[in-house]
């Protein structure tokens, strides 16, 4: 069964320092999500891809957040410069982005656990 | 802005026992309800939904109402089991701009089955 891929799983690091996430989609799903789940939360959306394009991005804080999807494929989120606050898990998810009920379902990576020291 | 509630925050049945939890959306045009299960370290996997066409929908021990007029849906497990412990989300769709959609999550449910 095709499932999402994200690495690293785990990331440890100090604040102030840069950090990447990277998210492979399940292939073909045009439509791809980043969020992020705080524990004890249910997961936040920072940003939604159709393709290579950015839908949605209202929850991305842009001046230390950034997301591309350059060839519609896999997608990388950064964080520059990180903060403590940042600690959480990024959760990569994608949907097959087609008309109908196949449309709405999210199919999740297992995520990328971040711990700012 | 859009929301959706759940509850209980926590929940300890006996196994063998009912499961049930509930969640409350704010967006009328909300037209599509997942459920989510996630246990611990593990990636969120949908185990059930609901569209807004439908006023229910089982699938072997699961089962989730929708009652669209209140604007809330309960996600029920019978005859639990201990790998039914986790964490349990709802979410609700909202449309917007167009063709594009998004899913809003439920602060989620710890489902402990004692055996």
């Amino acid at each position: 069964e095709a499932e999402v891929a994200q690495s690293p799983r785990y990331k440890i690091t100090e604040k102030s320092q840069a950090v990447a996430f990277w998210c492979d989609p399940i292939s073909g799903h045009a439509t791809l999500y980043w969020y992020r789940q705080i524990l004890g939360q249910g997961p936040e959306l920072l940003v939604q891809f159709q393709d290579e394009s950015v839908v949605d991005d209202s929850q991305l804080p842009k001046d230390r957040f950034s997301a591309e999807r350059l060839k519609g494929v896999d997608s990388t989120l950064k964080i520059q410069p990180a903060e403590l606050g940042d600690s959480a898990m990024y959760l990569c998810a994608s949907s097959p982005g087609l008309a109908g009920v196949a449309k709405n379902i999210q199919y999740f990576g297992a995520g990328t656990r971040l711990s700012v020291l | 802005g859009e929301n959706v509630e759940q509850h209980p925050s926590t929940l300890s049945v006996q196994e063998g026992d009912s499961a049930v939890i509930k969640c409350t959306y704010s967006d009328s045009a909300s037209n599509y309800f997942p459920w989510y299960k996630q246990e611990l370290g593990k990636r969120p996997q949908l185990i059930i939904d609901i569209r807004s066409n439908v006023g229910e929908k089982k699938d072997q021990r699961i089962a989730v109402t929708l009652n669209k007029t209140a604007k809330h849906f309960s996600l029920h497990i019978t005859e639990t089991q201990p790998e039914d412990s986790a964490v349990y989300f709802c979410a609700a769709s909202i449309r917007y701009g167009g063709a594009t959609n998004k899913l809003i999550f439920g602060t989620g449910t710890l489902l402990a089955v004692q055996p």
